[in-house]
């Protein structure tokens, strides 16, 4: 089955202490993107990939890391998260972006306290 | 920049009534349009797009007409059920650059039977 998975689904955590978001695709897709979900802003891009080791910021980078050292997986890292990164985070692939269907992991939501 | 912009909700319907959410944009050139739906504790999948002026995306009985001179994307439905109740968002991608999709801030659709 074509899917995008995330692990954690859900996470609590304090501030200052890292954590590393997982996103895996395994449809070969080249573009993988991280966005954030916050009330009223709709969805914002964070980080993307087109391709292995090419990455480059989005909307809002700010307190993000990504990496892409494996075509299917796409992780967020979190060096030092903040209350203001609280939110719903999602993952999605496509073969290029743009007008291509983006598919969508079922999110992981986070609460930074 | 590229902007979306999707009517305030929540959208509260009996079963059988006429769906319209609106959505309009603002973007350089001509983007491609999309209607994304995010079923609850889901992440999102494409419901339909339309990627030049006066094509109509359409699936499971809804349809959406890319209006380049009013620069809209209005998102109807001529008899919504109760299995469509869910968040509706409205995004579009530019044709050059990051290839991101730009979300509106998405319309919660409520459907009562």
């Amino acid at each position: 089955e074509a899917q995008v998975t995330q692990n954690p689904r859900y996470l609590i955590t304090v501030t200052g202490k890292k954590l590393t978001v997982t996103c895996s695709q395994n449809m070969n897709h080249e573009y993988m993107s991280w966005y954030r979900q916050d009330p009223g802003l709709g969805l914002r891009q964070i980080y993307y990939s087109m391709n292995v080791e090419v990455t480059d910021k989005g909307d809002v980078p700010e307190g993000y890391k990504v990496s892409r050292k494996e075509k299917r997986n796409f992780p967020l890292i979190l060096e030092s998260p903040s209350p203001n990164q609280t939110s719903l985070y999602f993952c999605a692939s496509s073969h290029r972006g743009g007008a291509e269907t983006q598919y969508f992991g079922p999110g992981t939501r986070l609460l930074v306290l | 920049g590229d902007s979306v912009t999707q009517m305030e909700g929540p959208v509260t319907l009996s079963e059988e009534a006429f769906l319209t959410i609106n959505c309009t944009y603002t973007a350089t050139g001509y983007p491609s349009l999309f209607w994304y739906v995010q079923y609850p504790g889901e992440g999102l999948q494409l419901l339909l797009k339309a990627t030049k002026a006066d094509d109509k995306g359409s699936n499971k009985g809804f349809e959406a007409t890319y209006r380049k001179e009013t620069t809209s994307f209005h998102l109807e439905k001529g008899s919504v059920q109760v299995s469509d109740s869910a968040v509706y968002f409205c995004a579009l991608s530019g044709i050059a650059g990051r290839r991101a999709l730009t979300f509106g801030s998405g319309t919660r659709l409520q459907v009562q039977p």
